[in-house]
């Protein structure tokens, strides 16, 4: 089992453009989230989905979009790269409200730096 | 506001027992987890705590008092692979997880 994978591993980006980094699970967990980390900070939520569909905003969303087309995607978008926005990105999914604990588990992590 | 509290470092020796604390100030509360962050990898979860007291997980443990907003990660025989930094983490009554920053252990042969 993959589990959840992230796309791409890293990525130098200029200023000003966009990307969209990838996330895909494998577990049919309903819940999906976007983290940022930086050093010396807790992760901290961009934006999350509790079910396909569906999306809200977590305490860091400005400058970044989501959209949860089908339960296995989770794609997260800079529509216009600023420098502030260079960090580890991790994508992460929980079966939320089902028989377990809601616990969240992680993706590789995207290592963006915007240049 | 919300707040999780834990040191920044520490420092154990190989075969000894180390505690790592959290304090935690959230809207609600919905359970305490606990992973574990080699440098340049994932958060990989390691426990779970809802009601007060101590689970046991091999050479793990961790320990909850709610009315004390308080919990402890307490790690036995220690290895060098449990160089890493420990991450505490409250779920909130939204059902989000609040971070703490982690607290970055350093085994000593």
């Amino acid at each position: 089992t993959a589990g959840i994978t992230q796309a791409p591993t890293s990525q130098i980006l200029a200023a000003g453009r966009s990307m969209t980094l990838r996330c895909t699970q494998d577990m049919r967990h309903n819940a999906m989230y976007w983290y940022r980390q930086d050093l010396g900070l807790g992760l901290r939520l961009i934006h999350y989905s509790n079910t396909a569909g569906t999306t809200g905003k977590g305490e860091v969303p400005d400058g970044y979009s989501v959209s949860r087309a089908n339960t296995d995607d989770f794609p997260l978008t800079l529509a216009s790269a600023v420098p502030s926005q260079t960090s580890v990105y991790f994508c992460a999914s929980s079966d939320l409200g089902g028989a377990g604990t809601d616990t969240q588990y992680f993706g590789p992590g995207t290592r963006l730096t915007v240049l | 506001g919300q707040n999780i509290d834990q040191p920044t470092e520490m420092t154990a020796t190989e075969g000894a027992i180390v505690q790592i604390n959290c304090t935690y100030q959230t809207s609600g509360f919905n359970g305490l987890f606990w992973y574990q962050q080699h440098a340049g990898e994932a958060p990989t979860f390691l426990s779970y705590n809802v009601l007060d007291g101590l689970e046991e997980k091999g050479r793990f443990s961790s320990f909850l008092s709610r009315s004390k907003g308080y919990s402890y990660l307490l790690l036995k025989e220690l290895q060098m692979k449990d160089s890493a930094s420990y991450l505490c983490a409250v779920m909130d009554s939204n059902y989000q997880l609040i971070w703490g920053a982690g607290t970055k252990l350093i085994i000593k042969p």
